[in-house]
């Protein structure tokens, strides 16, 4: 049973470019959320997706960032113009429509140059 | 913001066990607990959950209170490995998100 994947794993940007990251959810899993965990720190939750549909995004800021979960595909993060303070770590969890349990990718850590 | 209360950090030899407590005096009828381990620069490890019964899988042991205001996770025979930072979370079943706290940085020593 493949796990929640995420790439890249690592990614450097210059300030200013933009960064993608993408998810796929385990097998079966239609339920898809994003967490940023900054340098010591703890996770902060970003959005919560299903299929073609944000569910909640309070955590996401509001400019800059979107998220997107679309019919066919992995979930997308993306992140405009990105600046220094964007340099993070970037977790992808995904559960079924049970939403019984929340299973996590391995991450993305994007650097900020 | 995270509905529970954990100690900052705890030690804990190797091979014993390891009792890591928890307190959600606010939780509500229809919320888990969820634990949680991240071990470093790795993604969260789903541990446990449970509502109101006492839980065991391959990994630990999950104890909750007959009020159900606080709970204890064990780890039978704590290893190295098992050095991680454990998250102790509640959780209405079947909705959105996770909202992590602090944690207990559990640091298992020879």
């Amino acid at each position: 049973n493949a796990g929640v994947m995420q790439n890249p794993r690592h990614l450097v940007r210059r300030r200013g470019q933009e960064a993608r990251l993408r998810c796929s959810p385990m097998k079966g899993h239609s339920h898809v959320y994003w967490y940023r965990q900054l340098p010591e720190e703890g996770l902060k939750f970003m959005v919560y997706l299903q299929k073609e549909n944000i569910i909640d995004e309070s955590g996401m800021p509001k400019e800059r960032f979107s998220a997107e979960f679309p019919k066919e595909g992995p979930s997308i993060l993306r992140i405009q113009q990105v600046v220094r303070g964007d340099s993070a770590a970037y977790f992808c969890a995904s559960s079924g429509t049970d939403g019984n349990t929340i299973y996590f990718g391995e991450g993305s850590w994007l650097t900020v140059v | 913001d995270a509905k529970t209360t954990q100690p900052t950090s705890m030690d804990c030899a190797e091979g014993r066990a390891a009792n890591l407590p928890c307190n959600h005096s606010t939780i509500s009828g229809n919320e888990y607990v969820y634990w949680y381990r991240q071990i470093h620069s790795q993604g969260p490890q789903y541990i446990i959950h449970g509502l109101k019964n006492n839980e065991t899988n391959e990994m630990a042991s999950l104890i909750i209170t007959e009020d159900r205001k606080s709970s204890t996770l064990i780890l039978p025979h704590a290893t190295l490995r098992d050095t991680a930072v454990y998250y102790c979370i509640v959780r209405v079943y079947n909705t959105d998100k996770l909202i992590f706290g602090t944690g207990t940085r559990l640091q298992v020593f020879p």
